[in-house]
């Protein structure tokens, strides 16, 4: 099955600076890698997503990178603002296929004024 | 909201009960997924669906949990002989084998067991 580590579990910036969130995942099968961010008592919705043919992606303030060779895969967000607060966790496939996700034990981002 | 349903969202009950949770998903997914998330973790996979076939089901599952989908649109999940440790929260997702593997959660149903 896959394992997949988060970290760091909590993380606290300043407005405007930027934020990284690392996970790294064990099964070399595994092709898609979506982030879920998780506002308080809010359901998990997905971010941004990346599969393992490209090694980047970027959507506005959100940027996601892949390293296959590693089993590693982060997420950064630049010009943090006080709407990026809530946990976001990383997931990759279960036996390799997209339909079934382990999840991270997740970040909780906090970004202060 | 055409988005994933799920009912009730709140259940407390006491040990030894059975309780059922029900999911709605979007009208056009054929997958849908039960997941238990607990405090400070991320979510937890349980089981399955595509269509009314339930594909899998967690090891780390008991068999006091059962899920349904009948007619392969709502499911029903049910606890049978509830313990202090099943209190979480259960969420459902679902998505679609043509979608790129997306999932849309359901705002859960957190359940208490005193």
């Amino acid at each position: 099955g896959e394992n997949v580590e988060q970290h760091p579990s909590t993380l606290s910036v300043q407005e405007g600076d930027s934020a990284v969130i690392k996970c790294t995942y064990s099964d070399s099968a595994s092709n898609y890698f979506p982030w879920y961010k998780q506002e308080l008592g809010k359901r998990p919705q997905l971010i941004i997503d990346i599969r393992s043919n490209v090694g980047e992606k970027k959507d506005q303030r959100i940027a996601v990178t892949l390293n296959k060779t590693a089993k590693h895969f982060s997420l950064h967000i630049t010009e943090t603002q006080p709407e990026d607060s809530a946990v976001y966790f990383c997931a990759a496939p279960r036996g390799g296929t997209a339909s079934k996700l382990t999840f991270g034990t997740g970040t909780r981002l906090q970004v202060t004024l | 909201d055409t988005g994933v349903s799920q009912d009730p969202r709140h259940k407390i009950t006491k040990r030894g009960q059975n309780v059922t949770f029900r999911c709605d998903p979007i009208s056009e997914h054929n997958r849908l997924y039960w997941y238990r998330q607990t405090l400070g973790q991320g979510p937890e996979f349980l089981t399955y669906f595509q269509n009314e076939a339930q594909l899998e089901k967690s090891r780390l599952l008991s068999d006091r949990f059962s899920a349904e989908r009948p007619k392969g649109s709502f499911s029903t999940l049910e606890i049978q002989r509830t313990e202090q440790g099943d209190s979480a929260m259960y969420l459902c997702a679902s998505g679609t084998t043509a979608n790129t593997g997306e999932l849309f959660f359901g705002e859960g149903s957190r359940l208490t067991v005193l």
